[in-house]
């Protein structure tokens, strides 16, 4: 079935740095990749996703970039602020069926003031 | 838009008991939810697909009969962990796609249940 590898577990940067997260998956028919940003004891949020049909998405300081053929994909922050300190989850969904999502590990990201 | 909520948020109870936790699209029609289980400082396992009208899809090594899934209207799952016992405590979160705002893979996730079985 479909892995998940992502990296790495936990990353640590100071305020106004970017933070770079990566994850590959194995099952080439994946087609969709969404990112959420979970913080402690609540629920995962919807930050940003791509599609396969894309190779890159942005939405102000968040960005993902899909490489199909090295099935990779990236989470990029710039400008980090305190307040993205949280753990963020990449996924993949397998095509077809019910689309079902397969998480990674999870990052924990800390911002430094 | 796409909210999804859970109740209760938190429970305690005691080992053997069973336990219900409902999961409800306050916003939008949901034909699939899923619940997941997530153990602390781990990533989200899904457990089972819930599909109204029909019977849940279990992903491997978790016991249908143990965890009973309910989809009953559009908008109203229910997960109910059968005599629970204490690793069984754990934080469930369900979500539900909402495929006309986000497209058909979009899930949205519920705020979660914490069970701590004694």
């Amino acid at each position: 079935g479909e892995n998940v590898e992502q990296h790495p577990s936990t990353l640590s940067v100071q305020e106004g740095d970017s933070a770079v997260i990566k994850c590959t998956y194995s099952d080439s028919a994946s087609n969709y990749f969404p990112w959420y940003k979970q913080e402690l004891g609540k629920r995962p949020q919807l930050i940003i996703d791509i599609r396969s049909n894309v190779g890159e998405k942005k939405d102000q300081r968040i960005a993902v970039t899909l490489n199909k053929t090295a099935k990779h994909f990236s989470l990029h922050i710039t400008e980090t602020q305190p307040e993205d300190s949280a753990v963020y989850f990449c996924a993949s969904s397998l095509s077809g069926g019910y689309n079902k999502l397969i998480f990674g590990a999870g990052t924990r990201l800390a911002v430094h003031p | 838009g796409a909210v999804v909520s859970q109740h209760p948020s938190r429970v305690i109870c005691k080992s053997g008991t069973s336990v219900k936790i409902e999961c409800r699209s306050l916003d939008f029609q949901a034909t699939t939810m899923f619940w997941y289980r997530q153990f602390p400082k781990q990533s989200l396992m899904l457990m089972a697909t819930s599909n109204e009208g029909s019977k849940a899809t279990y992903e491997q090594g978790v016991e249908k009969d143990k965890f009973l899934i309910n989809h009953a209207s559009l908008t109203l799952s229910t997960l109910t962990v059968t005599s629970a016992h204490p690793e069984d405590s754990s934080f469930y979160i369900c979500s539900a796609r909402d495929s006309e705002r986000g497209g058909p893979e979009t899930q949205y996730f519920g705020p979660g249940t914490r069970l701590l079985v004694l």
